[in-house]
Order: structure tokens, then sequence, then C-alpha cells
């Protein structure tokens, strides 16, 4: 069974501020990781995506994550908030084994502040 | 432009009343998939197909059915909906063609109300 876990449901962060929202997994097989940013009354949109390869993927707006294999993770972090980033934050993977299946975590709500 | 539309965007319906949530894209994609979005319990996938009449089960598909008789639109329906299905739904849609990571593009949600 897959499980994807975010621990933090918000995350107040004053802006200019670094943040990180934590995501882990559990599974028994390999996977693929997904960030997606969910913005108010809005959709999903990709933010990043790690497949293979260098575990340091950078996305839109800012954005990168660290694939970290022996602590199963996949946190993202931005080193400077904006305003326009309050939203909230979806960790996704699939499994190598049936990439059409996804599992997301519970969600992040990152709330900037002036 | 290129998007994925749901309609409609608002339901209010009583139990056991039979709907139909359609969705569609204009991206030519092969894969699309229905999720729900629940508090506290982020998004989870009701049902996804990869292409025209190939679809298959996601983490939760009881309560609902899908067809895929057209490449462009993949309806949700719920014969006989109960208030726990009350959510909000997204449809996505993906390239596909078998390959693994293929951006998901989702629609704009539809929120349900079973009464």
């Amino acid at each position: 069974a897959q499980s994807v876990t975010q621990l933090d449901s918000q995350v107040p962060v004053f802006e200019e501020a670094p943040v990180e929202l934590r995501c882990n997994y559990s599974s028994s097989v390999s996977v693929y990781l997904f960030w997606y940013v969910q913005y108010p009354n809005q959709g999903l949109q990709l933010l990043l995506k790690y497949l293979s390869g260098s575990t340091l993927v950078k996305g839109i707006n800012g954005f990168e994550a660290e694939f970290n294999k022996s602590q199963t993770s996949f946190h993202l972090r931005k080193p400077s908030v904006h305003i326009s980033d309050t939203a909230e934050y979806f960790c996704a993977v699939s499994r190598f084994d049936n990439f059409n299946k996804f599992y997301f975590g519970s969600g992040t709500k990152l709330n900037v502040k002036p | 432009e290129a998007q994925v539309t749901q309609n409609p965007r608002y339901l209010i319906t009583v139990t056991g009343k039979k709907l139909t949530v359609t969705c569609s894209q204009n991206m030519n994609h092969e894969y699309m998939s229905w999720y729900r979005q629940d508090p506290g319990l982020g998004l989870r996938q009701i049902y996804y197909s990869m292409n025209v009449e190939v679809t298959d089960k996601g983490d939760v598909p009881e309560g609902y059915k899908v067809s895929r008789k057209e490449k462009r639109n993949f309806p949700l329906i719920l014969e006989s909906p109960s208030p726990n299905q009350t959510s909000l739904y997204f449809c996505a849609s993906s390239l596909g063609r078998s390959r693994p990571g293929e951006t998901q593009y989702f629609g704009p949600g539809t929120r349900l109300l079973v009464l």
C-alpha cells in the first residue's frame, strides 16, 4: 500500500523568509514524485517532479525539491517566499509498476504574511 | 486555449438521484482521471483511463462509474448518490502515451452537495 504523509497541515511564514514543506512516503517499490500547488478556488498545477537522475529538482516560481531515497522524503523548499505563494501544496507519488495510479498527501496550506 | 473543462461547477442534489459530471479536454490527451478532494484527506483518485475504452479503478471507486467512448470526454457517473459523496471533484488529463510522469492538467473542479 502507498501512503504519502505531509505532517504540516499549515505553515505560516513571513514574506521573504525561507520555507520548507515536508513530504514523506512509504512504498514497497520505487516511485515517481510530484509537487502540485492549488491556489484558492482553482484546480491543481504541477510545480515540479522527480522521475530519475539528479535528486535536486527545480520547478516553477523558484521552488525546488530534493529526493532522499534513504529517508523516503521529497521536501519542497523556497529560499524567499512572496505573498503570491499563499496556496495549498500537495505532494504526490506514482509507482514504477503502475504509474497511472496516483497517491496524494493531505496537503499543506502555506500562509505568507506581509 | 488548452484546457480541461468540467460541468457543472456546482451541483446540489438529493440522495439517490442519478447524476453525471462531464469532463472534456481539448489537448488530444490519452490519459484522463477523476479525483475527489476532501478536507484533511487531500486528493484521492476515483478512476482513470489510459485511452478510449480503457479504464481502471483508483483508490476510491465505490459508488462511481466512468466511461471513455471518445478521447476528449470522460464523464463521472453517480448512479445513486449518497451524502458521503459530497465533495469537490477534479478531472485531470495528461499526454499519456504509456510514459511515466507526464504532467497532469486539472479542471476547475465541481463542488457537489448530496442532501
